[in-house]
């Protein structure tokens, strides 16, 4: 089945860093790749998607460029605010089950 | 559209009470999924349906859950008996097409078991 491996959080980083979240998948056949978020007290949120190789996804100046030689989505975001301080998802989709999601990635943005 | 709708928000139960939540899926979406989140376990899926079918229930942790999906707009999750290990917050999820698009989560359910 799909698995997928999230660095270990929380990040904590002050406004306007340069953020990266790693995330690492295995799963049959191509799926397509999605990155989620979750605020405080609330249910998830799709933030940016990839369905093919070398697509990048992108959303409210987040990027992820499905990397199918190394079987990564890492998502990229050039200055962080505080208001991105949420959790971090990333989920493989062959299409075959229901989305596995890995265990998240907490982000926590100082001012 | 007002996205996925859970009830009720929290839920405060004693220990071997019946407890019910309930899911409206956003109008037209064939994929109904059902996830419980706990900080030991991460988000767990329990059981999906496609067209009110259920499809997958291999992650339903035992006999004292069930889920049933009546129709196109609603859904439940009852818990008979409650246990204080089911605390968690449980969300429903809904999509279109198996999800190529992504999902939409409802806000959750807290539940407490006491």
């Amino acid at each position: 089945g799909n698995s997928v491996t999230q660095m270990e959080g929380p990040v904590t980083l002050s406004e306007e860093a340069f953020l990266t979240i790693n995330c690492t998948y295995t799963a049959t056949g191509y799926p397509s790749l999605f990155w989620y978020v979750q605020y405080p007290g609330e249910g998830l949120q799709l933030l940016l998607k990839a369905t093919k190789a070398d697509d990048k996804g992108s959303n409210k100046g987040f990027e992820a460029t499905y990397r199918k030689e190394t079987t990564s989505f890492h998502l990229e975001k050039g200055s962080v605010q505080v208001s991105d301080s949420a959790v971090y998802f990333c989920a493989p989709d062959t299409g075959r089950r229901a989305l596995t999601f890995g265990s998240g990635t907490r982000l926590q943005v100082q001012p | 559209d007002a996205g996925v709708i859970q009830s009720p928000r929290h839920e405060v139960t004693e220990m071997g009470q019946e407890v019910t939540l309930r899911c409206k899926p956003i109008s037209g979406h064939d994929y109904l999924f059902w996830y419980r989140q706990t900080m030991m376990r991460g988000l767990e899926l329990l059981i999906y349906f496609n067209n009110n079918v259920p499809i997958d229930d291999s992650g339903m942790p035992e006999d004292r859950f069930s889920a049933k999906m009546p129709n196109a707009s609603f859904s439940t999750l009852k818990i008979q008996p409650s246990e204080p290990r089911d605390s968690a917050v449980y969300f429903c999820a809904s999509s279109l097409f198996r999800g190529k698009s992504g999902y939409t989560f409802g806000s959750g359910t807290r539940l407490t078991v006491v």
